[in-house]
């Protein structure tokens, strides 16, 4: 099973400003089949990435992902105040499919 | 549009057994994986394991296998998370996903509450 080890746990930051979230892979994720999901409280997790760095329908072009291999990170260009809550990876080319456990992005 | 409605909060006790549902609509049923996922209280997110509405054939997750049984109905458009001895532990949000074959979950259910208390 694949281990996806988010950092950090949790990240304070304020509107405008330049978030950049990791996870790392105990092993290589095959094909860079790796998501970033965000999810806000009381609400189902919303795509955000999918292979590594491709954008999701409808997701602002703020958000972008890069990585490959063990290390990957969604990187916030500004911050706006929506887009505080929990951002989890995951990967899908090997079963189990894994998550990470999540960091959490909070307003300052 | 693409959707996946779950079916309501559900309130059981210990070694009681349990089937909830979630319903596709506005895409092809039969081409996509259902993948479940559970959040507990408080905690991140986990992958359950998945069903080929096609053929049901089922992947599960070696932490989960044994206690959940999937199914699915591609007829009715309608997958199913089972179980037939709730525990405590089962308490949490139980997430359905579709999934396109060997890719990334891109359209979330709403999420079923269960609560499993004596």
């Amino acid at each position: 099973e694949i281990v996806l080890t988010q950092s950090p746990g949790t990240l304070s930051l304020s509107p405008g400003e330049r978030g950049t979230l990791s996870c790392r892979a105990s092993q290589s994720v095959t094909s860079n089949y790796l998501a970033w999901y965000q999810q806000k409280p009381g609400q189902a997790p919303r795509l955000l990435i999918y292979g590594a760095s491709s954008r999701a329908t409808g997701i602002p072009d703020r958000f972008s992902g890069s990585g490959s291999g063990t290390d990957f990170t969604v990187t916030i260009s500004r911050l706006e105040p929506e887009d505080f809550g929990v951002y989890y990876c995951q990967q899908y080319g090997s079963s189990p499919h894994t998550f990470g456990q999540g960091t959490k992005l909070e307003i300052k | 549009e693409v959707q996946l409605v779950q079916s309501g909060a559900e309130v059981k006790k210990p070694g009681e057994s349990l089937r909830i549902s979630c319903k596709g609509s506005g895409y092809s049923f039969s081409t996509h994986w259902i993948t479940w996922v559970r959040q507990m209280p408080g905690k991140g997110l986990e992958c359950i394991g998945r069903i080929d509405p096609a053929d049901s054939s089922t992947y599960y997750n070696p932490s989960f296998q044994g206690h959940v049984t999937f199914s699915a109905d591609k007829s009715i458009s309608t997958a199913y998370l089972q179980w037939s001895s709730l525990k405590a532990s089962d308490t949490a949000m139980y997430y359905c996903a579709r999934q396109p074959y060997y890719r990334h979950m891109d359209v979330w259910g709403e999420g079923t509450t269960v609560t499993v208390s004596s």
